[in-house]
């Protein structure tokens, strides 16, 4: 059991690049999140999906997307990436017997 | 916004001494949750508390939970220097929420040994 699996680790981009930060949970989980994690700062929900199929807008969207590509999978994306979106993302998924999320290592996102 | 703030933002203690973070929210929970997270890696649940608890143990830990005024501990007793992390309470508002959690910005505790 892997638990939550992200890819990549670390990544740097230039302004206005585009790349896919993946996620994947070997758990059987409905739902999935995404995060972002900025110094000082407690984690903000980006987007989330609550089953396979259906993806919503969390608390800070602007500049990213998502694809629930199974029930295992939950991509996200940036189209064009801003200095302002250098952070760490961390995917989580749920177990709604406990309600507890189970959280990936993270991507260390820098961009120039 | 953040629902929840935590209290204090940093605590550095001796090892053998309880170390106590707090935390408020803002809206109607239907459970909060506790999470520990060491430098560089992703979050690790603690502890669950929902709203018709008022405390709750685990090992070291006990939470408790003030839903009159949207707050709640953290203790962790007898600290050891692998405690040193950061704690992150989130709060679930329940009902149509999906399970989704607002973080405050978290305690960084250091355990001197």
């Amino acid at each position: 059991n892997a638990g939550v699996t992200q890819t990549p680790k670390f990544q740097v981009l230039k302004t206005g690049q585009s790349m896919t930060l993946q996620c994947a949970q070997d758990m059987n989980h409905n739902s999935m999140y995404w995060y972002r994690q900025d110094p000082g700062m407690g984690l903000r929900l980006i987007y989330y999906s609550a089953s396979e199929g259906t993806t919503d807008k969390g608390e800070v969207p602007n500049g990213y997307n998502v694809s629930r590509l199974n029930k295992r999978e939950f991509s996200l994306r940036l189209e064009s990436a801003a200095p302002s979106q250098t952070s760490v993302y961390f995917c989580a998924s749920r177990s709604a017997m406990y309600n507890e999320q189970f959280f990936g290592p993270g991507t260390r996102l820098t961009v120039l | 916004s953040q629902q929840g703030e935590e209290d204090p933002q940093a605590l550095s203690i001796q090892e053998g001494e309880n170390a106590t973070m707090n935390c408020s929210y803002k809206t109607s929970i239907n459970n909060l949750q506790w999470y520990r997270q060491n430098s560089g890696r992703g979050l690790v649940h603690l502890i669950l508390i929902r709203s018709n608890e008022r405390e709750k143990h685990s090992g070291r830990l006990r939470v408790t939970l003030d839903t009159s005024k949207k707050s709640s501990s953290l203790l962790i007793t007898a600290s050891r220097a692998a405690d040193t992390a950061s704690y992150f309470c989130a709060a679930n508002a329940g009902g149509t929420s999906y399970g989704k959690l607002t973080f405050g910005q978290g305690t960084i505790l250091t355990v001197h040994p």
